[in-house]
């Protein structure tokens, strides 16, 4: 399976903390993406980093990719309030266009 | 919004009830997408459609019947349900490129209740 597993299932942590999470994933890439999802809401598209890429910045989130482990992290830096969400890992395969998805992280971050 | 646009936002049916869900994408995209989300799960992928042609079913149920006229548009026709197919249904798009890969843009889902 492609899938992704994020690690932790949940995490929380206060305001202005940094937050990490993690995926690891079975399968070659193409690339790999991070969404993020507020209560029963559509996903959002947060990053894409392509399978020849080690680390990839947009704004406070940092990806990193580590394609002979298998895995990717999501470094949130100084968390806010609003950042609480499910966040998920989507593994881009080897066609393009596919995304399968991991089963998310729950993040809660504490005013 | 984001440029995928999904009704009904909630829809409540009966086991022998027919209903279709509706997807419209606003962004040029040429390749839409039906998602099931239930609790405790993954996203699933249901179905895919690359330049209006179906290129992917998931092993779905007969009882989704999905339908794309046209590159903007994409349904999720429903009948005789069972309870379990009660979960979020997200509609996606994406711009399928050789060169190189691009994000989804997902609408915000139906939220459907099957009773």
């Amino acid at each position: 399976s492609q899938q992704g597993e994020e690690d932790p299932q949940a995490l929380s942590i206060q305001e202005g903390e940094n937050a990490t999470m993690n995926c690891s994933y079975k399968t070659s890439i193409n690339n790999l993406q991070w969404y993020r999802q507020n209560s029963g809401r559509g996903l959002v598209h947060l990053i894409l980093i392509r399978s020849n890429e080690r680390e990839k910045h947009s704004g406070r989130l940092r990806v990193t990719l580590d394609t002979s482990k298998k895995s990717s992290s999501l470094l949130i830096t100084a968390s806010r309030a609003a950042d609480t969400a499910s966040y998920f890992c989507a593994n881009g395969g080897t066609s393009y266009g596919k995304l399968t998805f991991g089963q998310g992280t729950i993040l809660t971050v504490h005013p | 919004e984001t440029g995928v646009t999904q009704t009904p936002r909630h829809l409540v049916m009966g086991m022998t009830n027919k209903k279709s869900l509706k997807c419209e994408q606003h962004l040029g995209h040429n390749a839409m997408y039906w998602y099931k989300q239930s609790a405790k799960k993954p996203l699933e992928l249901m179905f895919v459609y690359n330049f209006k042609e179906q290129t992917e079913n998931n092993s779905v149920p007969s009882r989704f019947s999905p339908e794309c006229p046209n590159s903007s548009h994409l349904f999720l026709h429903l009948h005789t349900l069972q309870p379990e197919d009660s979960a979020l249904y997200l509609c996606a798009s994406s711009q399928i490129s050789d060169i190189r890969p691009y994000g989804y843009t997902f609408g915000s889902g139906t939220r459907l209740t099957v009773v």
